[in-house]
């Protein structure tokens, strides 16, 4: 079936660098994407969201952009900071209409001092 | 901002036990989720709602249940626990017409 995956599982940037997280997805028909970030230990927070009619939105310090083409989703964090250290997942709603959401696994990102 | 919360951080219960998980959330929201989140599975549904008393499976419902008599309010029920329902169990709402969903801190529960 199609679902939402993540090319990587871990990431660790130093303090004051960029991230950039990945998301990959396989269902043409999503026309919504979501970033959420989960700290340990506490639920998944919402971070930013675009829809496929989209190529960009940016928000504060952080931007998603996306590529319909390859279908490739991405979180960019600009100037890093440690209290950014969390997971991070994407999710996607394939166009139905009950607004469920399919979500990645997850990438943990870790920022080093 | 919207406020959902979770009636217990950690449970600990034992194998055969009934066990409820109350989320109440203060945003009005018509919809409300059940997730739970095992390490390398990511976030699966469990059940969810459209509206008061409105219930739809989603992808492993089996061993749980669920009520909602009140829009603010969501329970999940296991009917007799088990081992293999030890996991971190979020639960989520969202407006009727919006997809973003905003999630509770969340409850660990570990079953013996």
């Amino acid at each position: 079936g199609e679902s939402v995956g993540l090319h990587l599982p871990t990431l660790s940037v130093q303090e004051g660098d960029n991230s950039i997280i990945n998301c990959a997805y396989s269902n043409s028909a999503s026309d919504y994407f979501i970033w959420y970030k989960q700290e340990s230990g506490k639920g998944p927070q919402f971070i930013i969201d675009i829809r496929s009619n989209m190529d960009k939105r940016q928000g504060q310090r952080v931007t998603v952009l996306l590529n319909k083409t390859v279908k490739h989703l991405s979180l960019q964090i600009a100037a890093t900071q440690p209290g950014d250290s969390a997971v991070y997942f994407c999710a996607e709603n394939s166009g139905g209409s009950n607004y469920k959401l399919t979500f990645g696994k997850g990438t943990l990102l870790t920022v080093n001092p | 901002d919207v406020k959902v919360t979770q009636s217990s951080r950690y449970l600990v219960k034992r194998t055969g036990e009934k066990v409820f998980l109350e989320c109440v959330q203060d945003m009005d929201h018509e919809n409300m989720f059940w997730y739970r989140q095992d390490p390398g599975l990511g976030l699966r549904l469990i059940y969810f709602s459209y509206d008061v008393k409105m219930k739809e499976k989603g992808d492993i419902p089996e061993g749980y249940s669920v009520s909602r008599e009140k829009k603010e309010r969501f329970s999940l029920i296991l009917e007799s626990a088990s081992t293999n329902q030890t996991s971190m169990y979020l639960c989520a709402s969202s407006q009727h017409d919006e997809e973003t969903q905003y999630f509770g801190p969340g409850t660990r529960l570990l079953v013996l």
